[in-house]
């Protein structure tokens, strides 16, 4: 069964460093989201994507953050500075249309220590 | 604008219970979507179910049900003979026509007990 695979499953950075959390998603879709799940919390929407470009983003989704489709297959979401604040899970997810099932990777953990 | 409440932040009951969590969610859009996530302690979120907002009829998969009404703007999901392995946290969620995010609800912690 289709799978979107996440990587790493976990990352500990420093503050202030840059980091790349990396997704390859359903192969035949054509949707593609982060979101985050501070723990404990509920599971929050940050950007989505479509034909090479961001068509939503929430306010969290801000000047630091930002997601690239580098080849056929990947689908990245970089944090340039992180901060204290950005530790969470990140989650990837995939659909084939808009309003369609999103299905979820098995997420990141971002450790900013 | 979209907003999803699980009021029950944690459930416990004792194997083979049946048990219900209620989602309840607002929306000004006639076509939206509905969906149920599990989060098993392993930290994935695995997909239950997707209900569109012209479909009322309830739905029926094993052991689980969900309860879909317009009136009350409610979209419950029920348990059937709970078992241990259900014990995870479980989110509803809505999405509308045209937009793409997902907005979920808190969450609802359930424990299944021996």
């Amino acid at each position: 069964e289709p799978e979107v695979t996440q990587t790493p499953s976990h990352q500990v950075t420093q503050m202030g460093q840059e980091v790349i959390l990396r997704c390859v998603p359903i192969s035949n879709h054509l949707y593609f989201y982060w979101y985050r799940q501070i723990l404990g919390q509920k599971v929050e929407f940050l950007v989505s994507f479509y034909n090479n470009e961001i068509s939503e983003k929430s306010e969290i989704f801000d000047d630091q953050f930002s997601v690239e489709r580098p080849d056929g297959s990947n689908f990245t979401l970089k944090i340039r500075s992180t901060k204290l604040e950005d530790s969470a899970m990140y989650f990837c997810a995939s659909s084939d249309l808009r309003g369609s099932i999103q299905y979820f990777g098995a997420g990141t953990r971002l450790s900013v220590l | 604008a979209q907003k999803v409440t699980q009021a029950q932040t944690e459930i416990s009951v004792v194997e083979k219970e049946d048990v219900t969590l209620d989602c309840v969610y607002e929306t000004r859009d006639t076509t939206y979507y509905l969906f149920w996530y599990k989060q098993p302690p392993s930290g994935e979120l695995v997909f239950l179910i997707r209900r569109n907002s012209f479909d009322e009829q309830n739905e029926i998969s094993g052991r689980y049900s969900w309860n879909f009404q317009k009136s009350t703007s409610s979209f419950n999901f029920t348990i059937t003979a709970s078992q241990v392995v259900d014990s995870a946290v479980y989110f509803c969620a809505q999405t509308f026509q045209g937009a793409q995010k997902l907005v979920f609800g808190q969450g609802t912690r359930l424990t299944i007990n021996p």
